[in-house]
């Protein structure tokens, strides 16, 4: 079955440095991977979409990547803030219809002054 | 952008009775609606797809009779939880598709 894992449940890290999470995924091959920022009680956001044949995109201060050899993708997020502090999500496609996605737990980042 | 709007925000309700959840595309139609559920510190599951105009399609191990969805409008499906359990309790989500995926705020049931 298919399997989704984001590298660590929590990530801490200092005002205006990068925050890199990382979303490995197995058993699959997606035609697509997009990231969500989620806010405690709140549904999710969406970031990024980032395509099999697409090895990097850019949004602001955001940036992914997307491995599909190693069937991975980074998530990074530079000169970060601490308003960037949320749980992010990444999700991939189950094929057919956008909306139907398999997420990940999620990792939560917080960014402190 | 294209907002979702779902209410209630929260519920608790005893056990033994049924809940509706609404979910209102507000300025755009959308024909799908997605139906996702949350426990704490766990991933999103996709429980079902919503059609206007037709059944939904619900995914492997989620009860139709039990989640009963209705999308009668291209703006508005619902979902009721039928005969609420304790073991019902989470954070019920909804989206829909704009040329990308927009989601609701979510309802916490708690059922007691």
């Amino acid at each position: 079955s298919q399997k989704i894992e984001q590298n660590s449940e929590a990530l801490n890290i200092q005002e205006g440095k990068t925050a890199t999470l990382t979303c490995n995924y197995t058993n699959y091959s997606p035609a697509y991977l997009q990231w969500y920022r989620q806010d405690p009680g709140r549904g999710p956001v969406f970031l990024l979409l980032i395509r099999e044949n697409e090895k990097e995109k850019r949004k602001e201060r955001l940036k992914v990547t997307f491995d599909t050899t190693l069937k991975q993708s980074l998530f990074h997020i530079t000169a970060s803030q601490p308003a960037d502090s949320a749980t992010y999500l990444c999700a991939l496609d189950r094929g057919s219809t956008l909306g139907r996605l398999y997420f990940g737990r999620g990792t939560q980042l917080t960014v402190w002054p | 952008g294209a907002v979702v709007s779902q209410h209630p925000s929260w519920v608790i309700c005893k056990s033994g009775t049924s809940v509706k959840i609404e979910c209102r595309s507000l300025d755009f139609q959308a024909t799908t609606m997605f139906w996702y559920r949350q426990f704490p510190k766990q991933s999103l599951m996709l429980m079902a797809t919503s059609n206007e105009g037709s059944k939904a399609t619900y995914e492997q191990g989620v009860e139709k009779d039990k989640f009963l969805i209705n999308h009668a409008s291209l703006t508005l499906s619902t979902l009721t939880v039928t005969s609420a359990h304790p073991e019902d309790s989470s954070f019920y989500i909804c989206s829909a598709s704009a040329k990308k995926l927009f989601f609701g705020s979510g309802t916490q049931l708690s059922v007691l």
